[in-house]
């Protein structure tokens, strides 16, 4: 595809509900990220993808909150027994190979809202 | 710990006016880039500038590596141009630690 895409677009559910965010990259970019932008914490890491690999998980928050990544492509984070404070907007991006020298390129992001 | 701090948080300014944002930043860099958040939330890419100086229309960058900065011009700023502005850098890392970022309303 053209860019990154994520969906859905927007969502809201209730507390203590399970949420399934799903990310597709640029095509041919083996570097996948997912960042978090919320009030108080302004832009933050959660994981990053190297194919199907996550090398550094060190940006999720709580064991509630895990990611996969299939086929070198599609990704999903999930967030079980969401809370209110998991409100937020989050961000996928992608690189081309990955390193600390590639540009990131991010799609449009899932806005959570958890009630 | 790793920092990356920008100047000023807001800014206002009327159509037509030039504008300059700072990024700085606590150690060394490999990667430097510069985004627009737009009213819908989207990250646009500006600049991938870990040193050195770029231009891309009204919109420059300048990054000074040994000094640990970098700035962002806005020339002849338009409406279009309103939102928020993130400087993000690696650190030896494939991370990219995000600045507080600067908000700039421009009127007309």
């Amino acid at each position: 595809g053209a860019g990154v895409s994520q969906s859905p677009s927007n969502k809201v559910t209730e507390k203590g509900k399970d949420v399934e965010l799903r990310c597709d990259p640029i095509s041919g970019h083996t570097a996948l990220y997912w960042y978090r932008q919320s009030l108080g914490q302004g832009l933050e890491f959660l994981i990053y993808f190297q194919g199907n690999s996550a090398p550094d998980k060190s940006g999720l928050p709580s064991d509630r909150f895990s990611a996969e990544r299939t086929g070198g492509s599609v990704s999903t984070l999930t967030i079980q027994r969401t809370q209110q404070e998991d409100s937020a907007v989050y961000l996928c991006a992608s690189s081309s190979s990955g390193g600390a020298y590639e540009t990131q390129y991010f799609g449009p992001g899932t806005r959570l809202l958890v009630l | 710990g790793i920092q990356v701090e920008q100047s000023p948080p807001d800014l206002i300014l009327q159509e037509g006016a030039n504008s300059t944002l700072r990024c700085n930043f606590s150690d060394s860099v490999n990667n430097l880039q510069w985004f627009h958040q737009n009213p819908w939330g989207q990250l646009i890419n500006l600049f991938y500038i870990p040193s050195g100086t770029k231009q891309n229309g009204r919109l420059s960058a300048t990054t000074v590596a040994t000094e640990r900065y970098s700035l962002l011009y806005i020339s002849s700023s338009q409406t279009t141009d309103s939102g928020v502005y993130f400087c993000a850098a690696n650190f030896n890392t494939d991370k990219l630690i995000f600045g507080t970022g600067t908000r700039l309303q421009v009127f007309p």
